[in-house]
């Protein structure tokens, strides 16, 4: 069973490209969560996914930031005219339901470097 | 503000010796999660510990809560290098769903 996959692990891009981050939850898992980790810090949460709905965007910036979950295929996070403030870690996790009894499970992480 | 922070910031022990590093919390908790991040990697999953438990063990990792004091601590025993990594508390705060915030780390590092 594979685990939360996430691609590409690491991106660059100039200020003002578009960054596209994906996230493929593990089998059986409809929920899904991303977090943002800058250097030496821990993780910030940014949204909360179900399979074609956004539960909670609270944590991510109003502008340039949106993120996704189809119903088939994966989670994607999208962050358009990137600067280099944007420059972190992007984490996945998914969970079975939203439940805290239920463990997120996190994927490797997407470094985004701007340039 | 943080509502979970771990204490201390960093931590340095000789291998063989026991680590202990604290999370305090701010609100109302449905339960707290202590997670490992290796340099550079995702995060692993160490231990659920729920508000109605005081204490858990894993192998050689040992949590305590106490929910009067909001604070949480976890105890490596017999330390190893691989044991070198930071560690996070994550507490679930009662929304509508049981949002997770992690705070901001306790970097340990265990001397060979």
């Amino acid at each position: 069973n594979a685990g939360v996959m996430q691609n590409p692990r690491h991106l660059v891009r100039r200020r003002g490209q578009e960054a596209r981050l994906r996230c493929s939850p593990m089998k059986g898992h409809s929920h899904v969560y991303w977090y943002r980790q800058l250097p030496e810090e821990g993780l910030k949460f940014m949204v909360y996914l179900q399979k074609e709905n956004i539960i909670d965007e609270s944590g991510m910036p109003k502008e340039r930031f949106s993120a996704e979950f189809p119903k088939e295929g994966p989670s994607i996070l999208r962050i358009q005219q990137v600067v280099r403030g944007d420059s972190a870690a992007y984490f996945c996790a998914s969970s079975r339901d939203r439940s805290i009894q239920e463990t997120q499970y996190f994927g490797p992480g997407t470094r985004l470097l701007v340039l | 503000s943080q509502q979970g922070e771990e204490d201390p910031q960093a931590l340095s022990i000789q291998e063989g010796e026991n680590a202990t590093m604290n999370c305090s919390y701010k609100t109302s908790i449905n339960n707290l999660q202590w997670y490992r991040q290796n340099s550079g990697r995702g995060l692993v999953h160490l231990i659920l510990i729920r508000s109605n438990e005081r204490e858990k063990h894993s192998g050689r990792l040992r949590v305590t809560l106490d929910t009067s004091k909001k604070s949480s601590s976890l105890l490596i025993t017999a330390s190893r290098a691989a044991d070198t990594a930071s560690y996070f508390c994550a507490t679930a705060v009662k929304t509508s769903y049981d949002k997770v915030i992690f705070g901001p780390g306790t970097s340990l590092s265990v001397i060979p």
